[in-house]
């Protein structure tokens, strides 16, 4: 199922560097999200959007920017990496109502080293 | 803040058995919404089961169904005759609808053996 798709999949990069992972979804939902995974932590919200001009932070934004350019594309930056933001990055979609499922991309792992 | 605990790290069982995962959640809302989503060893995740907290009538997916205990606040999986696909992380997630935002457990692993 490749109707959210994230780019790129693996990512290697040094402290200090800016670095931009992308999500596109063709799923035409109007609500997309930002997770990263740690081990032993499960998923925790970094921002989400509920339409291309609302953009709330979530649990952990610091360190953390995001850009809607438009329904299908939500992207998160991280402007100056740091080693503790290695992780699972995953993007999520989900239809304009609560309590509906949300559907998760394939994710990326980013090393910060 | 909701919070969800799930208080097994890991867990195995023999292929063609039942396990049950448990998960308890912390809320002082009366409408929500419980998940279950499998992590495979490819790392996408994948929903397994979807639950209203308004409907009392537990959530049956095949092979997967939950136990949920609205008072108790407990929303357990159970995955009968097992398979060496079932082989996963799996987390427990609760959402508030009016934020619509998931709040995730830190997971369970299982180990299906043959």
């Amino acid at each position: 199922d490749a109707d959210v798709t994230q780019t790129p999949r693996n990512r290697i990069t040094k402290t200090g560097k800016r670095i931009m992972l992308e999500c596109s979804q063709t799923k035409g939902h109007d609500r997309m999200y930002w997770y990263r995974q740690d081990p032993g932590l499960g998923l925790r919200l970094i921002y989400y959007s509920f339409d291309v001009k609302d953009i709330n932070k979530g649990e952990i934004s610091d360190g953390y920017s995001v850009s809607r350019q438009a329904q299908a594309k939500f992207s998160l930056s991280l402007e100056s990496a740091i080693p503790n933001q290695t992780a699972l990055y995953f993007c999520a979609t989900s239809v304009g109502q609560g309590g509906e499922t949300q559907y998760f991309g394939p994710g990326t792992r980013l090393l910060v080293l | 803040a909701q919070t969800v605990t799930q208080s097994q790290p890991e867990m195995s069982v023999q292929e063609a058995e039942t396990v049950t995962l448990s998960c308890t959640y912390d809320t002082s809302e009366s409408n929500y919404y419980l998940f279950w989503y499998k992590q495979p060893p490819s790392r996408q995740m994948i929903l397994v089961i979807r639950q209203e907290a308004y409907k009392q009538q537990n959530a049956t997916e095949n092979r997967f169904s939950v136990n949920f205990q609205k008072a108790a606040k407990s929303f357990s999986l159970k995955i009968s005759d097992s398979q060496l696909g079932d082989t996963a992380m799996y987390f427990c997630a609760f959402m508030n609808p009016a934020s619509g935002k998931l709040v995730f457990g830190a997971g369970t692993i299982l180990r299906v053996k043959s």
